[in-house]
């Protein structure tokens, strides 16, 4: 059973480049999230994805914009990159709707963007 | 937005002792959750603790929380060098499937 998987794991950009970082749920799964970490920092919410919609947005640019493919996977697009953007990007996964969902989440290895 | 807050930023230990990493939060929540990440590498989910239930156990992860305080505490017995890692607790407000807000996070070293 395949778990989430991103692409690429790693990438460097020059500021004011876009970027596509890529995510691919767990089987089963149908709600993606996506987080951004900078160094030594906590996960932080940029978006979330149930059927093709953003369904929940945290305090992010609108240089971030999403995507989700009908086989529920998802891109995280970022525009006019700035040096504050390198940090490792992080998808999760997850089933909303399933019958007793709590909460948990599946999360990617993640991507690592490092802006010049 | 920070939600939680780990406490102590950085913690020391020997194989075989106890680690107490502790997380307030300042919003109402549906559940609290702590997530373990290994250097650079992605989150995996420990434990779950609904809000209404003081404490759960997993194989040597106990978790408590005090609603009240808006506090919870993950403790890790016997520790080994593998649990070297950072542990971040995680809200979702008021519904589960909500966006977890995560804290910064505690540094834990065990050294053998």
């Amino acid at each position: 059973d395949a778990g989430v998987t991103q692409s690429p794991t790693h990438l460097i950009k020059t500021r004011g480049q876009q970027v596509t970082l890529r995510c691919s749920p767990k089987s089963g799964h149908d709600t993606v999230s996506w987080y951004q970490q900078a160094l030594g920092q906590g996960p932080q919410f940029i978006f979330q994805y149930y059927e093709e919609e953003e369904r929940q947005r945290g305090n992010f640019p609108d240089r971030f914009s999403g995507h989700q493919f009908p086989n529920y996977s998802s891109e995280l697009n970022v525009n006019a990159l700035l040096l504050g953007d390198s940090a490792l990007y992080l998808c999760a996964s997850s089933s909303l709707f399933v019958a007793g969902y709590t909460g948990e989440l599946f999360f990617g290895e993640g991507s690592r963007l490092t802006v010049l | 937005s920070q939600q939680g807050e780990e406490d102590p930023q950085a913690l020391s230990i020997q194989e075989g002792e106890n680690a107490t990493m502790n997380c307030s939060y300042k919003t109402s929540i549906n559940n609290l959750q702590w997530y373990r990440q290994n250097s650079g590498r992605g989150l995996v989910h420990l434990i779950l603790i609904r809000s209404n239930e003081r404490e759960k156990h997993s194989g040597r992860l106990r978790v408590t929380l005090d609603t009240s305080k808006k506090s919870s505490s993950l403790l890790i017995t016997a520790s080994r060098a593998a649990d070297t890692a950072s542990y971040f607790c995680a809200t979702d407000g008021n519904q589960a499937g909500t966006a977890l807000i995560f804290g910064k996070g505690t540094t834990l070293s065990v050294s053998s």
